[in-house]
């Protein structure tokens, strides 16, 4: 099982540009989550999807993010003309089909993006 | 929405000795309370968890607790090794979302 694969590692935007962050989950997994987590600090939840359904964006601001899981294919997050405030590690994760939210989250190795 | 603090925010012991972080919930509905470890730029890594119909899970020399009622929970680690530093994420989840505590960096002194 390769883990949650996120890409690319390292992602340099200039301000005003696109930024195209990829998720795939571990196998077998329908739940996927991405988070931010800026330099020194916690994960802050941005968006929660299952295959083709947003289920819960409510911390994803709501203008220029965007975030979508298609029937096939990664999950792909995206921010639209980035500012320097965009700067920040974001961390896809996984979890298995559950009712009872109590399945661990299993997390990739983040997208580092850096907007200059 | 659930908010999770957690304290200190930085923690140092000798090697050998025993690291304690404590978090807090605010949402009594909440069931589940994984802990990571997160080492510099790498991935958080679930270390332990626990439900809450559990009031303490053991896992070597990792050890969470829980209390419901005071709405509290933490992680024990003994005998600390210099491995073990790194910061450390509490979690408490209600349904699907997982909220995040601030985070505890560790440093382990030899």
């Amino acid at each position: 099982n390769a883990g949650v694969m996120q890409n690319p590692r390292h992602l340099v935007r200039r301000r005003g540009q696109e930024a195209r962050l990829r998720c795939s989950p571990m196998k077998g997994h329908s739940h996927v989550y991405w988070y931010r987590q800026l330099p020194e600090e916690g994960l802050k939840f941005m968006v929660y999807l299952q295959k083709e359904n947003i289920i819960d964006e409510s911390g994803m601001p709501k203008e220029r993010f965007s975030a979508e899981f298609p029937k096939e294919g990664p999950s792909i997050l995206r921010i639209q003309q980035v500012v320097r405030g965009d700067s920040a590690a974001y961390f896809c994760a996984s979890s298995p089909r559950t009712d009872r939210g109590d399945s661990p989250l299993h997390f990739g190795n983040g997208t580092r993006l850096t907007v200059t | 929405g659930e908010n999770v603090e957690q304290h200190p925010s930085t923690l140092s012991v000798q090697e050998g000795d025993s690291a304690v972080i404590k978090c807090t919930y605010s949402d009594s509905a909440s069931n589940y309370f994984p802990w990571y470890k997160q080492e510099l730029g790498k991935r958080p890594q679930l270390i332990i968890d626990i439900r809450s119909n559990v009031g303490e899970k053991k896992d070597q020399r990792i050890a969470v607790t829980l209390n419901k009622t005071a709405k509290h929970f933490s992680l024990h680690i003994t005998e600390t090794q210099p491995e073990d530093s790194a910061v450390y994420f509490c979690a408490a989840a209600n349904d699907y979302k997982l909220s995040f505590g601030a985070g505890t960096t560790v440093t382990v002194r030899a």
